[in-house]
C-alpha cells in the first residue's frame, strides 16, 4: 500500500510559469515531509521540507504549503526554468518510530519548455 | 566531494549470480540507509544502519537480501541468487545522529539483471 500518492505522474509547464505538485497521505504519525529533487543518472537531492506545525515554508523560488486537516501538502515552484526540469518526488516520514525510514511518492517528472 | 560514494555505477549480473553493492557515507554521519528504485518508480525503503548496528531490515524483500556495515562507516548490500525482478537502481543515504530524516542520497549503483 502505498503510504504516500503523488500526483501528476508528469507535468509540462512554460518557462515562468507555475509548476504543482501534490502530495496525499494517511499516516497521522508522519511529522516531517521532504520534496527531493532527482536528475537523471543522479541521486535524490533533498529540496525543501516541512513539518505539520507550519502551513507553509518558502526557500526561494520553492514553497511547500500544508494542509494538516486534509493530510494533503504540496510542491510550488514559483518562476520555473527549464533547468528545473527534473524528477520531483514527495515523502513522509515518522521521526518517532522508524528512525528517519522515509516513504516516497511515485514522483513527477516536470518538464519546463523554454 | 564530500557526498555519499557508491559503487559499482552500473552492474549487469546473470540470473542466479551473487552481486555486492559498496556505500562511502558523509564522513560523520552514524546513519545508512538503503533504498531500491525500480524504473519510474520512488525510492523504496531496505534497511537501516546506526552505526554498525543494523536496527531496521524489514523492508528487504527476501532473504537473498543481506546489508552489512562492520564497522560503522561503509556498508555493503548483497544479493544472492540475483533473479530478473531485482534489476532496479540500489540507492544508498546517510544522515547525522539525531537527524536521521534529514538523508543525503548517493547516485545509485543500476544493477541488470539478465
Amino acid at each position: 500500500q502505498q503510504q504516500v500518492k503523488q500526483s501528476p505522474q508528469s507535468l509540462i509547464v512554460q518557462k515562468g510559469g507555475i509548476s504543482i505538485i501534490n502530495c496525499a497521505y494517511e499516516n497521522t504519525a508522519f511529522d516531517y515531509f521532504p520534496w527531493y529533487q532527482q536528475f537523471p543518472g543522479k541521486g535524490p537531492a533533498l529540496l525543501i521540507a516541512i513539518r505539520p506545525d507550519v502551513s507553509e515554508k518558502k526557500e526561494g523560488r520553492f514553497t511547500i504549503s500544508f494542509n494538516k486537516s486534509a493530510k494533503q501538502f504540496s510542491l510550488h515552484i514559483m518562476d520555473s526554468q527549464p533547468g528545473d526540469s527534473a524528477t520531483y518526488f514527495c515523502a513522509a516520514s515518522d521521526r518517532g518510530s522508524t528512525l528517519g525510514r522515509l516513504y516516497f511518492g511515485r514522483g513527477t517528472q516536470l518538464t519546463v519548455w523554454p | 566531494g564530500a557526498g555519499v560514494s557508491q559503487s559499482p555505477r552500473y552492474k549487469v549480473a546473470k540470473r542466479g549470480q551473487d552481486v555486492a553493492l559498496r556505500c562511502d557515507p558523509i564522513s560523520g554521519h552514524v546513519s545508512l540507509f538503503w533504498y531500491q528504485q525500480a524504473l519510474g518508480q520512488g525510492p523504496e525503503f531496505l534497511t537501516y544502519f546506526q552505526n554498525e548496528a543494523q536496527l531496521d531490515k524489514s523492508g528487504l524483500p527476501s532473504d537473498r537480501f543481506f546489508a552489512e556495515r562492520p564497522e560503522g562507516s561503509v556498508s555493503t548490500l548483497k544479493i544472492q541468487r540475483t533473479q530478473q525482478e531485482d534489476s532496479a537502481v540500489y540507492l544508498c543515504a546517510s544522515s547525522l545522529a539525531g537527524r536521521e530524516y534529514e538523508q543525503y542520497f548517493g547516485p545509485g549503483t543500476r544493477l541488470t539483471v539478465t
